[in-house]
């Protein structure tokens, strides 16, 4: 059973539009990260926090932007989506130190951008 | 240069083949290596976990980590359908860097 929840799964949404992919955790986790997934290629960092009012930019530059207000409670928003935002995004968290034990993934929102 | 290659696949083998999987990677500095399994419209899920070099079994599961050649490989004993997925080595601390997966097919 996910421990971490991810809304919407699926989106299809037009040119210009602001957006908001949810994500929740009920583990506690310190740690969360969004990850962006294309077919046939690797996840890319595209955003990270350790903790509350700590965001970062990942490896992988992106035009999205995310908060982190709450400790469970980690949004990330597109304020004006194109077809090049066409993808999977993944939200994932972690514990950390001796608690750390790789990353428990949501199932994704998969984004179309029309 | 990526920083993790993973060899790309498909691969598709026989139900009881052993499946092998293998990652090379660039940064000396990973500590946590990981292997995730991915099935069709999900998210990834933690496999296999282990820090620093050594090997690790769990059930029909072996990871092996070779921090010299930096080299890590997963296999899978008695293949069954229900590992039909595609499988994701990470590697790195709090921040994972992944491999683009392998897909792999058992046939019944």
């Amino acid at each position: 059973e996910a421990d971490i929840y991810q809304t919407p799964r699926y989106l299809v949404i037009g040119t210009g539009k602001k957006i908001t992919l949810e994500c929740s955790q009920t583990m506690g986790h310190d740690k969360m990260y969004w990850y962006q997934q294309d077919p046939g290629m690797e996840l890319h960092l595209i955003h990270y926090s350790y903790g509350v009012n700590s965001t970062e930019k990942g490896d992988l530059s992106s035009e999205s932007t995310v908060s982190r207000i709450r400790t469970e409670h980690f949004p990330l928003t597109l304020e004006s989506a194109r077809p090049s935002h066409t993808s999977q995004y993944l939200c994932a968290s972690s514990g950390q130190g001796a608690s750390y034990y790789g990353y428990t993934f949501g199932s994704g929102t998969r984004l179309t951008v029309v | 240069q990526k920083e993790v290659e993973q060899d790309p696949g498909p691969l598709s083998v026989p139900e009881g083949a052993i499946v092998s999987l293998n990652c090379t990677y660039s940064n000396s500095a990973f500590q946590y290596f990981m292997w995730y399994r991915q099935y069709s419209r999900k998210g990834p899920e933690l496999l296999m976990y282990t820090y620093s070099s050594g090997n690790k079994e769990d059930g029909r599961f072996t990871a092996q980590v070779d921090k010299s050649s930096k080299y890590i490989s997963l296999f899978i004993r008695d293949s069954q359908p229900s590992d039909s997925a595609t499988y994701l080595c990470a590697m790195g601390d709090y921040k994972l860097s992944f491999g683009a997966g392998t897909t792999v097919t058992v046939r019944a």
